[in-house]
């Protein structure tokens, strides 16, 4: 069964760090590109970065690059997102979800991990 | 980036009815285009992926299409269970866009 686990939300104030990982199980997962999308609370959804399968491509939006990074460790299944400077639209549920191919996105989702900007 | 325009942002309808849902791309995303279904409070669950192609373990009763850049998906005899957000994505370039999304109620 594919199971994708997040953790590391919280409450944190504007202008600080945090980082998120998510724990795989199930699937190869070196095989598959990962990535986190974001729902801010009664919104819709936000697709916030993607890394492919060995990690040495990278894609976000302008609403996060230069603040967040996106990696990977293959060895342990996990993803992980570094979230720099945290602003508060940064507020959201954040989400992992797997991907084998591009026309076939987003397959498997985990159950998100809430991350609360504010002082 | 590719702006995904969808519609109804909500709707109302009774149980065995037929119901379509639309996103329109402001540009060519060929069928690189799927649906997912959320659920209040749940994580979100790929219906359609390929524009047409039902993802493993979703009801018939669900099916996508594509009319030049418009895509529908479509509930052939809504099941209380359907109650729900949809949301479309488009995957053919970055940033990934969804559409604003779809607010299904059952009257």
């Amino acid at each position: 069964e594919v199971q994708l686990v997040e953790s590391g939300g919280g409450l944190v104030q504007p202008g600080r760090s945090l980082k998120l990982s998510c724990a795989a199980s199930g699937f190869t997962f070196s095989n598959y590109y990962m990535a986190w999308v974001r729902q801010a609370p009664k919104k819709g959804l936000e697709w916030v970065a993607t890394i492919s399968t060995s990690g040495s491509r990278t894609y976000y939006p302008d609403s996060v690059k230069g603040r967040f990074t996106i990696s990977r460790d293959n060895a342990k299944s996990s993803l992980y997102l570094q979230m720099n400077s945290l602003k508060s639209e940064d507020t959201a549920t954040y989400y992992c979800a797997s991907t084998i191919a591009a026309i076939t996105p987003f397959a498997y989702w985990g159950q998100g991990t809430l991350v609360t900007v504010s002082s | 980036d590719i702006q995904m325009t969808q519609s109804p942002s909500s709707m109302s309808a009774s149980l065995g009815d037929r119901v379509t849902i639309t996103c329109r791309a402001s540009q060519d995303i060929g069928n690189y285009l799927s649906w997912f279904q959320q659920k209040p409070g749940k994580s979100p669950r790929r219906m359609i992926y390929g524009a047409t192609n039902l993802a493993a373990g979703v009801p018939s009763r669900f099916s996508g299409s594509r009319s030049g850049s418009d895509y529908s998906l479509t509930i052939s005899s809504l099941e209380s269970e359907d109650m729900a957000i949809y949301y479309c994505l488009q995957s053919i370039q970055y940033p990934f866009t969804f559409g604003s999304g779809t607010k299904l109620e059952i009257k």
